[in-house]
């Protein structure tokens, strides 16, 4: 079974659409992030959420917003596409603070070209 | 704020060859460390952490990590490099952002050659 997954995995669309990527894990993880992975294989967190909130990174543009039905699912939506939003977006799961920081398990991303 | 630097951009070593990769972090407190591996078209894999207790840890494929505070580093060995070990590692510290949930800040990534 694959802990974090990730649909679709390559997606190529136009400047100015609005495109939604998935994600859902059956870990039981109850935290869940998005990070961007720019062309130069830099990873930057973008988002962290669970059932007691959002955080944020603040140079994340408010065209990128995540939304999570459930525990298992954290979708992102992204609106008005730009050529600078191409990049491999990874969502990752781990379980919430317990008194230690523990390990983040990764999906296998989801390559975004808009042309 | 934390920061991760790892000052080798691509490394090429034999395969056969011991292994070091280098890591030096930014933190002010104690820091969670991680190193994780991505094979080319693949998501992240997780070699080996470090929160506390003995500084030498051990991971997956043979891998290990010593935490140094002094020098502030996370340094990646492997005694045997395989030919399969080739792809990029990436060194992180975990900081803590809110209530249940941490984020990690990365560096920018070792890229491993091995040639056989």
């Amino acid at each position: 079974d694959t802990a974090v997954s990730q649909t679709p995995k390559y997606l190529v669309t136009q400047m100015g659409n609005d495109k939604s990527i998935k994600c859902e894990q059956n870990l039981g993880h109850d935290t869940m992030y998005w990070y961007k992975q720019d062309s130069k294989k830099f990873l930057k967190i973008m988002f962290s959420y669970n059932n007691k909130e959002l955080i944020i990174n603040e140079t994340v543009p408010n065209r990128f917003s995540p939304k999570s039905p459930d525990k298992a699912h954290l979708n992102l939506h992204i609106n008005s596409l730009e050529l600078g939003d191409s990049a491999v977006y990874f969502c990752a799961s781990s379980q919430g603070w317990t008194g230690l920081i523990l390990e983040q398990y990764f999906g296998p991303g989801t390559r975004l070209t808009v042309t | 704020a934390q920061s991760v630097t790892q000052p080798d951009i691509h490394i090429t070593v034999s395969e056969g060859a011991s292994l070091e990769l280098r890591c030096n972090y930014s933190y002010g407190a104690t820091p969670y460390l991680f190193w994780y591996v991505q094979s080319p078209g693949q998501g992240l894999q997780l070699l080996l952490k470090y929160f506390s207790g003995d500084t030498l840890v051990q991971g997956i494929k043979g891998f290990e990590a010593e935490f140094k505070r002094s020098q502030s580093s996370f340094n990646l060995r492997k005694p045997s490099v395989h030919w399969s070990d080739a792809a990029e590692y990436f060194c992180a510290v975990g900081k803590l952002s809110g209530a249940g949930s941490y984020q990690l800040t990365f560096g920018k990534g070792t890229k491993l050659s091995v040639i056989p």
